[in-house]
């Protein structure tokens, strides 16, 4: 059984509108990231959250906000979709932030229209 | 700036025979550069294949070893004799050895093994 769920597995947007990105980890780690893949492109980091609190953010627009609602849960709430949001969002986590050992969701494929 | 840049797939290899991957990086920001492989299989969430903090060092996992060359800036992901079972995509990556949760990702390799 996977450990980190991401839900939905896909979502269909519409530009302009509003979606929340799922995900909880059952690893029982204290550290939790999102990642982005574009069409063609690298794993791109965004944010890494330690226990519960942002650490990093390399996301240079504020209509990405994570929010953790609990220790296992990094939703990502994404506004004012744009067609340039298509992406993979990877969600993923690790024992501590200064652990090497990630460990990936599957993934929310997110289309914008 | 920071990033990597790995084999170009769809890679085919018959099973069996050996394996390279190619792996370069550039950290300018990174006084210590740490490297990983991760691996993702069909179906399954990405996932560390092995990782080398130290220059010189190889890291070796599943029958895969990688050398982290200072010199060439490689991080050259190889196996002898691959199996069926290793058809996955296959992502290089670059560390700073202190944010290890941040890490700046090649392209990834789709590596399928002919039976």
């Amino acid at each position: 059984d996977p450990k980190i769920i991401q839900k939905p597995k896909y979502l269909v947007a519409v530009t302009g509108s509003e979606k929340i990105l799922i995900c909880e980890q059952y690893l029982g780690h204290n550290a939790m990231y999102w990642y982005r893949q574009s069409a063609k492109k690298p794993l791109e980091f965004m944010f890494s959250y330690s226990y519960q609190k942002l650490m990093d953010n390399q996301t240079a627009s504020s209509r990405f906000q994570p929010q953790s609602s609990k220790k296992n849960h990094l939703d990502l709430q994404i506004t004012a979709l744009k067609p340039d949001d298509s992406a993979t969002y990877f969600c993923a986590s690790s024992q501590e932030s200064a652990n090497e050992r990630l460990f990936f969701g599957h993934g929310t494929k997110l289309s914008v229209l | 700036g920071d990033s990597v840049t790995q084999t170009e797939g769809p890679v085919t290899v018959s099973e069996s025979e050996s394996l390279i991957i190619n792996c370069t990086y550039s950290a300018t920001s990174i006084a210590y550069p740490n490297l990983f492989w991760y691996v993702r299989y069909p179906g399954e969430g990405l996932q560390l294949l092995l990782k080398v903090i130290t220059a010189g060092q190889k890291g070796s996992s599943r029958g895969f070893e990688a050398t982290y060359n200072k010199e060439t800036t490689s991080f050259h992901l190889q196996k002898a004799s691959v199996q069926e079972s290793d058809s996955a995509v296959y992502y290089c990556a670059l560390g700073d050895g202190y944010n290890q949760g941040k890490l700046i990702f090649g392209q990834g390799t789709k590596l399928s093994i002919k039976p």
